[in-house]
């Protein structure tokens, strides 16, 4: 069974701070997803890494993905409180299956 | 860019009812996926097809049941609800050989 933790599960943070949130996961894969979801609503796709050392960044988000350490990071720069929604990794094992998905981050960012 | 559409928005039921969910994927997508997603948890794969038939299957009920049709959306059927079947039902979409999949908005099903 593929197991997908992420932590801290709650983080509140000041604006202008940085931050990690950190997401492990069990089994061997090199496929690795985060998603912001605001209360209520859908789930959106913020980054895909598909391969060991991937980094990508938009905006004050930066997500990377080490497959050997089955580690993968989003660091959080300068936060402002348009950032505060729940972020999800998630895992497939290849295209077309199903995601694992972690138990969420909460954030909120305040001022 | 068309995005994956879910209907209806919201639902509310009685226990013991049925209820029929609906999607329809991004144009040209192959694969359907359903995921249940209760109060303040993460979201749960139910059950996926691809290309009309169904490729995977998560921690789906025996209560429910899915199908995709010729035209590629899909209905996920609920029957004799249960108060702990409340929760957000999402669909996704994704590509053979591409990466990612992209959700709908969500169907909010309140079983009373």
């Amino acid at each position: 069974e593929l197991k997908v933790e992420q932590n801290p599960l709650f983080l509140s943070m000041q604006e202008g701070k940085n931050y990690t949130i950190y997401c492990n996961y069990s089994t061997t894969s090199d496929r690795l997803y985060w998603y912001r979801q605001d209360p209520g609503k859908s789930l959106e796709s913020l980054f895909v890494l598909l391969s060991n050392g991937a980094v990508k960044q938009e905006g004050r988000l930066m997500a990377s993905l080490d497959t050997k350490a089955r580690l993968s990071t989003l660091h959080i720069t300068a936060a402002v409180h348009d950032l505060s929604a729940t972020y999800f990794c998630a895992v497939d094992l290849n295209s077309g299956y199903a995601l694992n998905f972690g138990k969420g981050t909460s954030l909120l960012v305040t001022p | 860019a068309a995005g994956v559409i879910q209907s209806p928005r919201h639902l509310i039921k009685e226990k013991r009812e049925t209820a029929t969910l609906k999607c329809y994927p991004i144009p040209r997508h192959d694969t359907v996926y359903w995921y249940q997603q209760g109060p303040g948890q993460d979201p749960q794969f139910l059950i996926s097809f691809y290309e009309k038939m169904q490729s995977d299957k998560g921690s789906i009920p025996d209560r429910f049941s899915a199908q995709q049709f010729s035209d590629y959306h899909s209905e996920l059927n609920m029957s004799s609800l249960e108060l702990g079947d409340s929760a957000l039902y999402f669909c996704a979409s994704s590509l053979t050989d591409t990466s990612g999949q992209y959700f709908g908005p969500g169907t909010r099903l309140t079983v009373t």
